[in-house]
């Protein structure tokens, strides 16, 4: 089954650690985007990449990093810059044709203590 | 600051009747316009676009309708089912390669 993929599903850390959350998908998507959601808030655009070795910041970057070694891949860290780092975060691909339908993966709700 | 955004935050809705979901937006500069499906726990969903030069465009049991004179687009579902029960984004797509969304309606749906 094709599909994109978040791993894990919770993820605890301590205040001050960086840690990495995982996507990945299989549909061949030239395009993958992260988001964070918070609590009755809509989706706000963190990073994303057009094509491999390629990516750009969105409306809310300061405190993450990225990066795209390959297609299927596209890793968001959350370094202790972030000030407020508990949230759910998305991630997203998009064949790169049509930007409108976006296939979501089931998220990682990220907890920091 | 948020350009899309919309009228009600929860929706309280009998089955079987019809729902209409509402939004506003700003940018009359937007190519598409977009609803997606929210439910808890899980990643949004496409449900249905719509093209800024169009007024309505059906889906299967969804209906779209977009007011450029007002600046306002509406989901409309049939028939709502408890399936149905989720939370509603809005979105637009300004003509580059990423979307934006809004903040979300919360439909409730009453047996």
């Amino acid at each position: 089954d094709g599909g994109i993929t978040q791993s894990p599903k919770y993820l605890f850390r301590k205040e001050g650690q960086n840690v990495t959350l995982s996507c990945e998908q299989n549909l061949n998507h030239d395009a993958m985007y992260w988001y964070r959601q918070d609590p009755g808030q809509g989706l706000r655009l963190i990073y994303y990449s057009q094509i491999v070795n390629d990516f750009q910041k969105g409306d809310i970057a300061e405190g993450y990093s990225v990066s795209r070694e390959k297609k299927e891949s596209f890793p968001l860290t959350v370094t202790s810059a972030q000030k407020n780092p508990t949230a759910f975060y998305l991630c997203a691909s998009t064949p790169g044709d049509s930007y409108n339908e976006q296939f979501f993966g089931p998220g990682t709700r990220l907890t920091v203590l | 600051g948020e350009s899309v955004g919309l009228h009600l935050p929860t929706l309280s809705v009998q089955e079987g009747d019809n729902s209409i979901i509402n939004c506003a937006y700003s940018n009359s500069a937007s190519d598409y316009f977009i609803w997606y499906k929210q439910e808890s726990g899980k990643g949004p969903q496409f449900i249905i676009d719509i093209r800024s030069n169009m007024d309505k465009r059906q889906g299967q049991r969804v209906t779209v309708l977009l007011n450029k004179t007002v600046k306002h687009l509406s989901l409309q579902i049939a028939a709502t089912q408890p399936g149905d029960s989720a939370v509603y984004f809005c979105a637009e797509n300004r003509g580059d390669d990423k979307i934006i969304f809004g903040k979300g309606t919360r439909l409730h749906i009453l047996p």
